[in-house]
């Protein structure tokens, strides 16, 4: 079975600093994607980065890049200069047997409070 | 751009009522999603739909219907609802079924089953 493991439930950081959160996932596709939601209190989700499991670049976008390792199957999101608009849930998410986005696998999520 | 609407936002139940919670999407998707937020356990897949007249069942599908008459909406049917229906409900919609392409979220709908 697929799954999506996000082991901290609850994170803090201060504002202007660095934090990452850890997906681990497991699979047996060889090429899928990787995607970090975030969800503010407002409750939308919101796309924050995705990866391509066979390219071996990690992705970034502005202040949030991710440490992908395919062998170790881990995904994680670092987010530098934190700001307080960061604060939120953030979910891992897996597009379930044959890749499809309309079908996702989602982690418990990780709740981050950016501290000022 | 409106996106993904969902309504209502909030809504309370009692025990054995049904309501349909309505989502539409004005991107032309093909692909369009339901799933439940509960506390500890993330997003979970309801059901979905690769295109109008085709759905399927996803993780948590007992106690829900589903129809895709047209592209644009995708209703959402409890028949008799339970506490345990107690969630917040996110739909989603994207225009491909290949997975570099975003799925794009209503805001959700919270519902209260007493």
């Amino acid at each position: 079975a697929q799954t999506v493991t996000q082991s901290q439930p609850e994170m803090s950081v201060q504002e202007a600093e660095t934090v990452t959160l850890s997906c681990t996932y497991d699979t047996s596709e060889n090429n899928y994607y990787l995607f970090w939601y975030k969800q503010p209190p407002s409750r939308q989700m919101i796309l924050v980065i995705r990866q391509e499991a066979y390219k071996q670049q990690n992705a970034t976008e502005n202040r949030f890049s991710v440490n992908f390792q395919k062998a170790a199957k881990s995904f994680s999101l670092k987010i530098s200069d934190s700001q307080l608009g960061d604060t939120a849930m953030y979910f891992c998410a897996f597009p379930s047997s044959g890749g499809a986005t309309n079908k996702l696998i989602f982690g418990t999520g990780t709740l981050l409070a950016v501290q000022p | 751009n409106a996106g993904v609407t969902q309504t209502p936002k909030f809504q309370v139940l009692k025990t054995g009522q049904s309501m349909t919670l309505q989502c539409a999407q004005d991107m032309n998707h093909e692909y369009m999603s339901w799933y439940r937020q509960d506390p500890g356990m993330g997003l979970r897949l309801i059901h979905y739909s690769v295109g109008a007249g085709i759905t399927d069942q996803g993780e948590v599908p007992n106690g829900y219907n589903v129809s895709r008459s047209t592209t644009e909406d995708f209703p959402l049917r409890l028949l008799s609802a339970a506490p345990s229906q107690t969630s917040v409900y996110f739909c989603a919609s994207s225009y491909s079924i290949t997975a570099n392409t975003e799925a794009f979220f209503g805001q959700g709908t919270r519902l209260t089953v007493v």
